[in-house]
């Protein structure tokens, strides 16, 4: 499998669930990143891992937890969440952050708090 | 604060239209602008643009940047209904990876 992978693509989870959201890269790049896309909001920045290691989380809540176990793999970990977090939720990676600007998206996962 | 402001938030053309999208912006040591293509999965690229005045072209689509007056358009002639999607502009500062993006421009083909 190729490029950038997220799973699962669909979610519906209540408030007091906890699930994590799963994300892949195939390309051998070093930095992976957590969008939010809200509708007919710009994209947002959540979290950025550059080598595993975490460099920007913008301010994001704690009920949205990262996880980066090594440069191919990233986690986000869900809980408590709010119905306003419900929107699709993207991965990206790149080869490098700082010099590299061309970014490879997953194809979201879809979620829904209810 | 970096802002990227796109026009207009959403169109409808017929087959064979030309539409042109608009990107302005205003940020901190600009090194780069970027088209996107989102339609119901995720953003794909299109056109990266760094110099002023020099085209970019992909076969209907074209994009173009002026670094003075700080916009970039996109350019889409003979439309088809393939090309119904949202279309993101996003910037990128100089020493930084942090993608600001654009709330898109919506555009509708119908047949």
């Amino acid at each position: 499998e190729t490029g950038v992978t997220q799973t699962p693509r669909h979610l519906v989870m209540g408030m007091t669930n906890k699930k994590s959201l799963k994300c892949e890269q195939h390309l051998g790049h070093n930095a992976m990143y957590w969008y939010k896309q809200s509708a007919k909001k710009p994209l947002e920045l959540m979290f950025v891992y550059s080598l595993e290691e975490r460099v920007e989380n913008n301010s994001v809540p704690s009920r949205f937890s990262p996880e980066c176990p090594n440069s191919s793999h990233l986690f986000l970990h869900l809980h408590t969440l709010q119905p306003e977090d419900s929107a699709l939720y993207l991965c990206a990676s790149s080869q490098e952050t700082g010099w590299s600007y061309e970014q490879y998206f997953g194809p979201g996962t879809r979620l829904t708090v209810t | 604060e970096d802002k990227v402001v796109q026009s207009p938030l959403s169109l409808v053309v017929h087959e064979g239209d030309t539409v042109t999208l608009n990107c302005s912006y205003e940020v901190t040591n600009f090194r780069s602008l970027l088209w996107y293509k989102q339609e119901k999965k995720a953003p794909t690229f299109l056109f990266m643009l760094t110099s002023s005045g020099i085209e970019k072209k992909s076969g209907r689509l074209s994009s173009i940047l002026d670094k003075k007056e700080l916009f970039s358009i996109l350019n889409i002639t003979a439309t088809q209904t393939g090309d119904s999607a949202v279309y993101l502009c996003a910037v990128v500062p100089l020493n930084d990876y942090k993608l600001s993006f654009g709330a898109g421009t919506t555009v509708t083909v119908r047949a």
